[in-house]
């Protein structure tokens, strides 16, 4: 039974530039919530999708977007990169009606 | 704004001992509580979940909830080097919606 798999796992990119993260969720869940990890913080919810509509979306602006796809995988993009949104990029899914969520290995990303 | 509030830490415990972590939490309308242990450099694992209060027990975890004082600990009891993560605690808040709020995370360091 595959966990929840992202990619890519590292990630260097530039100021200005736009970045393309992916999601595959664990078998059977069909809700995918994405969360931003700075360094030496917790989580912070980005936005969740479930039937390929954003459901609900965290203090992020509108330069993070994302998408979910007929199969439940999802896509975070973050446009005009700053220096700040270096962080540790979650994916997490669930089971809609579910409550216990597994997070994927992270996408760590770095924006010089 | 809903606040989980953690001690960053670092805890340090000898091994074989019982570590206790404590967390806060600010919106009184918060029904379930969770506990996720996250190594350096890796993603956060579900430990526990506690919906009640009182205590509930998985092994060496003992996870306890007190809604009156807003206030959710994590006891690791015989702590073994093994132990030493970051211990985040998260709470889902009401209405419904199953976005969970992380505290910033406690770091613990079990000395052999």
């Amino acid at each position: 039974d595959a966990g929840v798999t992202q990619s890519p796992t590292h990630l260097i990119k530039t100021r200005g530039q736009q970045v393309t993260l992916r999601c595959s969720p664990k078998s059977g869940h069909d809700t995918v919530s994405w969360y931003q990890q700075a360094l030496g913080q917790g989580p912070q919810f980005i936005f969740q999708y479930y039937e390929e509509e954003e459901r609900q979306r965290g203090n992020f602006p509108d330069r993070f977007s994302g998408h979910q796809f007929p199969n439940y995988s999802s896509e975070l993009n973050v446009n005009a990169l700053l220096l700040g949104d270096s962080a540790l990029y979650l994916c997490a899914s669930r089971r809609y009606e579910g409550e216990t969520q597994y997070f994927g290995p992270g996408t760590r990303l770095l924006v010089l | 704004q809903k606040e989980v509030e953690q001690n960053s830490g670092p805890l340090s415990v000898p091994e074989g001992a019982i570590a206790s972590l404590n967390c806060t939490y600010s919106d009184r309308g918060s029904q379930s509580f969770f506990w996720y242990r996250q190594y350096s450099g890796k993603s956060p694992e579900l430990i526990m979940s506690i919906y009640s209060n009182g205590d509930k027990e998985d092994g060496r975890f003992t996870a306890q909830l007190n809604k009156a004082s807003q206030y959710v600990s994590l006891l690791i009891r015989d702590s073994q080097p093994s132990d030493s993560a970051t211990y985040l605690c998260a709470g889902k808040g009401s209405g419904g919606s199953y976005i969970p709020t992380f505290g910033r995370g406690t770091s613990l360091i079990v000395h052999p």
